[in-house]
């Protein structure tokens, strides 16, 4: 039972573009939702997070939004750069605990110059 | 300086060897996890500690052995490897409950485990 999806598991944009990235949850428990970025041979980092009780966090040129009737939250880049190339995972967990933290697959993001 | 260290960064080995897996965090947490990244990229929860303490034990072989000599530390022991084990292990930890980056993991650079 994959309580946290990310549908699609890569996404090219161009330079200077936008890039969303999408995920899916199922588990209404869920209240504390998170992206990390990791590149490879790296570990995950954190990237911006969101509270259910707010519905968008915004820090810098990332932007996540929140869908709570449809369980959906997405990710925006804007301007996408080519440093921005990894892969992204969304996470969920309950009552902001770390250690309940599900994380869905992963979405590798290329951004071209 | 590293926030989250792991050692050996690769290892391979044969099928029914033990091996080991050593974390170390100098941020100060008292919570740390042993996460295990399969084939298909899903990053799965082991084991959590907290203050030394196992909090999270989630369905993992007996095989799987942690050990946490102080709240800094959370090695990962691995009896009688099999191929499945093959698959790149995480350590992490976080900040306490109700504090203000609670939910955030702080991972380490990842351990590839290679089982021939």
């Amino acid at each position: 039972d994959q309580q946290v999806k990310q549908n699609s598991p890569s996404l090219s944009v161009q330079e200077g573009r936008i890039s969303i990235l999408n995920c899916d949850y199922t588990n209404s428990m869920f209240d504390y939702f998170l992206w990390y970025k990791k590149y490879p041979a790296e570990g995950p980092t954190f990237l911006i997070s969101i509270s259910s009780i707010k519905d968008k966090n915004e820090d810098g040129r990332f932007t996540v939004f929140l869908n709570k009737s449809a369980k959906h939250l997405s990710l925006h880049i804007v301007p996408s750069q080519p440093g921005d190339s990894a892969v992204y995972f969304c996470a969920a967990t309950p009552n902001t605990n770390a250690g309940k933290s599900t994380f869905g697959d992963g979405t590798t993001l290329t951004v071209k110059p | 300086d590293t926030a989250v260290s792991q050692t050996p960064k690769y290892l391979v080995t044969q099928m029914g060897n033990d091996k080991s897996i050593k974390c170390e965090q100098n941020l100060g947490h008292d919570t740390m996890y042993w996460y295990k990244q399969d084939s298909k990229k899903f990053l799965k929860i082991m084991f959590s500690y907290n203050n030394k303490e196992l909090i999270i034990n989630e369905t993992v072989p007996n095989r799987f052995s942690p050990k946490s000599p102080d709240k800094a530390h959370l090695n990962l022991h691995i009896n009688s490897l099999e191929l499945g084990d093959s698959a790149v292990y995480f350590c992490a930890s976080s900040q306490a409950w109700g504090t203000g980056r609670a939910g955030e993991l702080f991972f380490g650079e990842g351990s590839r485990l290679t089982v021939l």
